[in-house]
């Protein structure tokens, strides 16, 4: 099974800062890792999808990339309604996998 | 408009059976792969398994033992039952759609508490 990674696991961050969240598969694969944003009491919302498309409707300071088995989230300009929990998920194989989550909290 | 709906007992016995079910409205079930994925409280999320419209099944190996996924779609409904359950089971439990590798459409979810 493919175990997934999160770094930072919490992180505390101003409006306007650019904000990095790195994900870290326990196995090489291609692209099949997404992202998604959970605020408190509501089900995920899908932000990036094949590590970096943008899902219809995002705000397009959300991007994401691949290097190797690193997966990066980032939000160039951390908005008030961004603070929420990440996480990523990997799509290659099953067992269907998240990541632990990282908590985006206001300085 | 694709929604989805988690409906089913909140409140099971350890050792009984969790029975759930989700409703899509606005597409058709015969689609998507269709999940369910729980959140125990102030947790991470946990894939439980998927099921196609043909009845093809994939579970989680933490617990495959337990679960059973069925789908009727006759209704647009899949089900959920998750056997012998134990305070661990306690969790948001959430249905969720997924056509590209990507699960794009959630339902709300629904906390099933599991406790005598």
């Amino acid at each position: 099974d493919i175990q997934m990674t999160q770094s930072p696991s919490s992180l505390s961050a101003s409006v306007g800062d650019r904000v990095t969240i790195t994900c870290r598969a326990s196995q090489s694969f291609s692209s099949y890792l997404n992202w998604y944003q959970q605020k408190p009491g509501k089900a995920p919302k899908l932000l990036i999808y094949a590590a970096s498309s943008l899902q219809s409707g995002v705000p397009s300071r959300f991007s994401g990339s691949r290097s190797g088995t690193d997966f990066t989230l980032t939000i160039s300009s951390l908005q008030p309604e961004d603070f929420a929990t990440y996480y990523c998920q990997q799509s290659y194989s099953t067992p269907r996998a998240f990541g632990p989550g990282t908590k985006v909290e206001i300085k | 408009q694709v929604q989805l709906q988690e409906s089913g007992p909140g409140l099971v016995k350890p050792s009984e059976t969790l029975s759930l079910t989700c409703t899509v409205s606005g597409y058709s079930i015969s689609s998507y792969y269709w999940s369910w994925i729980r959140q125990p409280p102030g947790k991470g999320l946990e894939w439980i398994g998927y099921i196609y419209y043909t009845g093809t099944t994939n579970y989680n190996p933490s617990l495959k033992s337990r679960v059973t996924l069925s789908v009727d779609t006759s209704k647009n409904q899949f089900s959920l039952k998750l056997s012998s359950v134990t305070a661990a089971d306690t969790a948001v439990y959430y249905c969720a759609g997924e056509k590209n590798y990507y699960f794009d459409y959630w339902g709300q979810g629904t906390l099933v508490t599991v406790s005598s």
